[in-house]
């Protein structure tokens, strides 16, 4: 099977952009999560869907949103970008419950100047 | 919070030594894994241990959980300078909700 897949690998945007990121879920898996990487927060999580539908959020602001597709593919966005969005944004899926195994995607390395 | 915290947050050992990082937790969960990620990459998943449960292994990893303690430690055994990464627990508490720790930072010097 093959791996998560996550478009695209870098990204480079200024303050006030918006940027839309894409996951691709191992086929079969429902459940998507996304999860913000600094090195002063450490990981954490943004949201998960399942379903198409967000069963789960994190503490961030309404900035940032997801959705996810019949397919169980999933985007998300952020809108007006700030220089602390400067990150690594992984995606994760599982078959059902987000408590499962997490299969992670290598990530997008978003550089916000 | 909810939070694992990993102890300690950086640890340097020779090759062929055991590591030993430790995990501890907050509140009751249902399940804990552990992860390790190289450098800037995803994360991949080494061990998952149910709340019932007390020690897995799988080759070098030994995995225990303390429920009484909320704590749960990962050992490596004869390490490799592959190993050399960030090792994450990740505590499954609730309804759906994954919260991951802060990390331990392994470096294996040959």
């Amino acid at each position: 099977k093959a791996g998560v897949t996550q478009t695209p690998r870098y990204l480079i945007k200024t303050r006030g952009q918006q940027v839309t990121l894409s996951c691709s879920p191992i086929s079969g898996h429902r459940s998507v999560s996304w999860y913000q990487q600094t090195p002063g927060q450490g990981l954490q999580f943004l949201f998960e869907y399942f379903s198409e539908t967000q069963r789960n959020k994190g503490n961030f602001p309404g900035r940032f949103s997801g959705r996810q597709f019949s397919n169980s593919r999933s985007e998300m966005n952020v809108s007006t970008l700030e220089l602390g969005d400067s990150a690594l944004y992984l995606c994760a899926s599982s078959l059902g419950s987000s408590q499962e195994t997490q299969y992670f995607g290598p990530g997008t390395r978003l550089l916000v100047l | 919070s909810q939070q694992g915290e990993e102890d300690p947050q950086a640890l340097s050992i020779q090759e062929g030594e055991n590591a030993t990082m430790n995990c501890s937790y907050k509140t009751s969960i249902n399940n804990l894994q552990w992860y390790r990620q190289n450098s800037g990459r995803g994360l991949v998943h080494l061990i998952l241990i149910r709340s019932n449960e007390r020690e897995k292994h799988s080759g070098r990893l030994r995995v225990t959980l303390d429920t009484s303690k909320k704590s749960s430690s990962l050992l490596i055994t004869a390490s490799r300078a592959a190993d050399t990464a960030s090792y994450f627990c990740a505590t499954g508490y609730g309804a759906q909700k994954l919260v991951f720790g802060q990390g331990t930072r392994l470096t294996i010097n040959p």
